[in-house]
């Protein structure tokens, strides 16, 4: 079975440029989270996703963050204009509802640097 | 804020040797997860420990969890020079959102 598949796998950019972070999802899984983790910190939940629909996207900088799963498969998480501040690993992560587990199944992730 | 946090940035032991991480939480939980992040990868599930339990076993490693001190701790025997990696503690708080703690790097050497 395939894990999770992110890409691009690093990104470097300009402050104000934007970005586009791709992740594929265990097949069947119906629960999909973007975390963003500084380094050497833990990851902090951005935005997850029941099938298509926003659960919780509380931790979203909604002015410049942005995320849609639009058939509840693949997502996308977007960063307009960003700042050095962005710099981190960007990680996404699928899971099962409706198991006897929790479990969170995440992918390599994606490495940002924003000069 | 932190909701989960390990007591050690970081740790080293020789290869053979056992260590344990421990983690403090701040909130009521349904479970308590041990997560491990290699260099380079994502996190990876280790344990998973529901708040009525109080131990629980994965081959070489041993969780504990106490709610009365809202701690835990994951233990590992006979280490590896592969079991370097950040090891991670998360609270749930519901069912499918988990808040991580920001790690111990533990350093096994040869």
């Amino acid at each position: 079975e395939a894990g999770v598949t992110q890409s691009p796998r690093y990104a470097v950019l300009q402050e104000g440029q934007a970005v586009s972070f791709w992740c594929d999802p265990i097949s069947g899984h119906d629960t999909l989270y973007w975390y963003q983790q500084p380094r050497d910190q833990g990851p902090q939940l951005l935005v997850y996703f029941r099938d298509e629909a926003v659960i919780d996207n509380s931790q979203l900088p909604s002015d410049r963050f942005s995320a849609v799963r639009p058939k509840g498969t693949n997502s996308t998480l977007k960063i307009q204009s960003a700042k050095q501040g962005d710099t981190a690993t960007y990680l996404c992560a699928s899971s099962s509802t409706g198991g006897e587990s929790d479990t969170q199944y995440f992918g390599p992730g994606t490495r940002l640097l924003v000069l | 804020s932190q909701l989960a946090e390990e007591n050690l940035w970081a740790l080293s032991v020789h290869e053979g040797e056992s260590v344990t991480v421990n983690c403090s939480y701040k909130t009521s939980i349904t479970a308590l997860q041990w997560y491990r992040q290699k260099s380079g990868e994502g996190p990876a599930q280790l344990i998973l420990i529901r708040s009525n339990e109080r131990e629980k076993r994965n081959g070489r490693l041993r969780a504990t969890l106490d709610t009365s001190s809202q701690s835990s701790s994951l233990s590992i025997t006979a280490t590896r020079c592969e079991d370097t990696a950040v090891y991670f503690c998360a609270t749930d708080t519901n069912a499918y959102k988990v808040i991580f703690g920001k790690g111990t790097h533990l350093h096994v050497l040869p």
